[in-house]
């Protein structure tokens, strides 16, 4: 049963802090998505990949986020230095191409920082 | 940018009455749009999706939904609601940008 794999689950870190959150999407799905969830904001879109290649991170904080693909087997987002305001649960999902491809998503990682 | 709207924060129902959960949408273009579920401490499921062709789209666990291209929507819809129905339900949108984007999410909550 392909599933998109995300780890740690939970992560609790102190402000300052690095944290990185990593993301093996379905294999031969070659667009990847971060998002965020939090209460007031719902869920936004961070970044997003297409055959390993950013296409957009407008979304997010550029001084202290930023989002790798290392390999087609890899996502990564990486967050220094860790604030608590960052603390929410990001999802990262994928697709095959194509507009009409639906996005599957991981279990997220649940980030709090204290 | 293409965006979708779900007006109600949250629906509340009787189990056994129908359902609605409402979207509405703004892309360039041919809209691509999307139902997701979530249930507490999950990642969003997959529902349904319209691409082209029939107005009325099936999906996963009875529900359905109206794609209308003059009112610009794309409500969720079950003819017979479930306890188990009760989650937060997402409406999502890709365009040519090819990135998806989400609404704000309506909470179901479904009674006996």
């Amino acid at each position: 049963d392909a599933r998109v794999t995300q780890t740690p689950r939970h992560k609790v870190t102190e402000m300052g802090q690095e944290v990185t959150m990593r993301c093996q999407p379905i294999l031969g799905h070659n667009t990847v998505f971060w998002y965020r969830q939090t209460m007031m904001q719902g869920l936004e879109l961070l970044a997003y990949f297409r055959n390993r290649a950013p296409l957009d991170d407008s979304g997010m904080p550029k001084d202290r986020f930023s989002a790798e693909m290392p390999d087609a087997t890899l996502a990564t987002l990486k967050i220094q230095p860790s604030e608590p305001r960052d603390s929410a649960v990001y999802f990262c999902a994928s697709a095959q191409g194509g507009l009409g491809r639906e996005a599957f998503f991981g279990q997220g990682t649940r980030l709090t920082v204290v | 940018a293409q965006s979708v709207a779900q007006p109600e924060d949250q629906v509340n129902v009787a189990e056994g009455n129908p359902l609605t959960v409402k979207c509405t949408y703004s892309v360039s273009g041919n809209p691509y749009l999307f139902w997701y579920v979530q249930y507490p401490n999950r990642g969003l499921q997959f529902l349904l999706k319209y691409i082209t062709g029939d107005n009325l789209v099936k999906g996963s666990y009875g529900f359905e939904a109206e794609f209308n291209k003059s009112q610009t929507s794309f409500h969720l819809k079950k003819p017979s609601a479930l306890v188990s129905d009760s989650a937060l339900y997402f409406c999502a949108v890709r365009d040519f940008n090819n990135d998806m984007r989400f609404g704000a999410g309506t909470r179901l909550t479904v009674k006996p």
